[in-house]
């Protein structure tokens, strides 16, 4: 069964430095997502991503946040100053053109100090 | 983003009885309704879609009352493998992203 793959698991970071997050989402699939769960509490939608650019974002996504396909298989998430409340679980989805149902990866956790 | 809520229990259960969550939306545009499960500190996994007149997969039973704006899930013969938090996730209309309610947590018991 195809899978959303993240990467890293586990990104430990200082305050201020910038992470670039991964995700590889499903192969035949055209639209991917963004969303975060800081723990204890609910996930929460970043952004969607399609056709090379973005499509919807929250009010979360600020100008520290960027979004880019850098190949025909990559997603990914930079954070460019990262900030203690940036701390959470990171999940990648994807979704196929004509299908609502989207696929979570397993998510990466940031950890700032 | 309107909200979704839910119940956030938890439902302690006993192996192999029925049980039932709901969960209400506040965006009456909104156009697509699933249930996702999630196991603790792993990602949400898609466990159905919920259409308008009702879907039944196995032993799971979601129900979508449009005018109410309520979404219930039915699990049957419950298993000690359901236990998990269940999310109540509902696709504004116009929108691409999901909006989550913080889910209900379901522990069955042996």
């Amino acid at each position: 069964e195809p899978e959303v793959t993240q990467t890293p698991s586990h990104q430990v970071t200082q305050m201020g430095q910038e992470v670039i997050l991964r995700c590889v989402p499903i192969s035949n699939h055209l639209y991917f997502y963004w969303y975060r769960q800081i723990l204890g509490q609910k996930v929460e939608f970043l952004v969607s991503f399609y056709n090379n650019e973005i499509s919807e974002k929250s009010e979360i996504f600020d100008d520290q946040f960027s979004v880019e396909r850098p190949d025909g298989s990559n997603f990914t998430l930079k954070i460019r100053s990262t900030k203690l409340e940036d701390s959470a679980m990171y999940f990648c989805a994807s979704s196929a053109l004509d299908r609502d149902e989207q696929y979570f990866g397993p998510g990466t956790r940031l950890t700032v100090t | 983003r309107k909200e979704v809520e839910q119940d956030p229990g938890p439902f302690n259960v006993p192996e192999g009885a029925t049980v039932a969550f709901n969960c209400t939306y506040s965006n009456s545009a909104s156009q697509s309704f699933f249930w996702y499960r999630q196991d603790c500190r792993k990602e949400p996994k898609l466990l159905m879609s919920v259409y308008s007149s009702g879907n039944e997969d196995g032993r799971f039973t979601a129900q979508l009352n449009r005018a109410s704006q309520y979404i219930s899930l039915l699990i049957r013969d419950s298993k000690l493998s359901d236990s998990a938090t269940y999310l109540c996730v509902v696709r504004p209309g116009g929108a691409d992203g999901l909006t989550f309610g913080k889910g209900t947590h379901l522990i069955i018991q042996p």
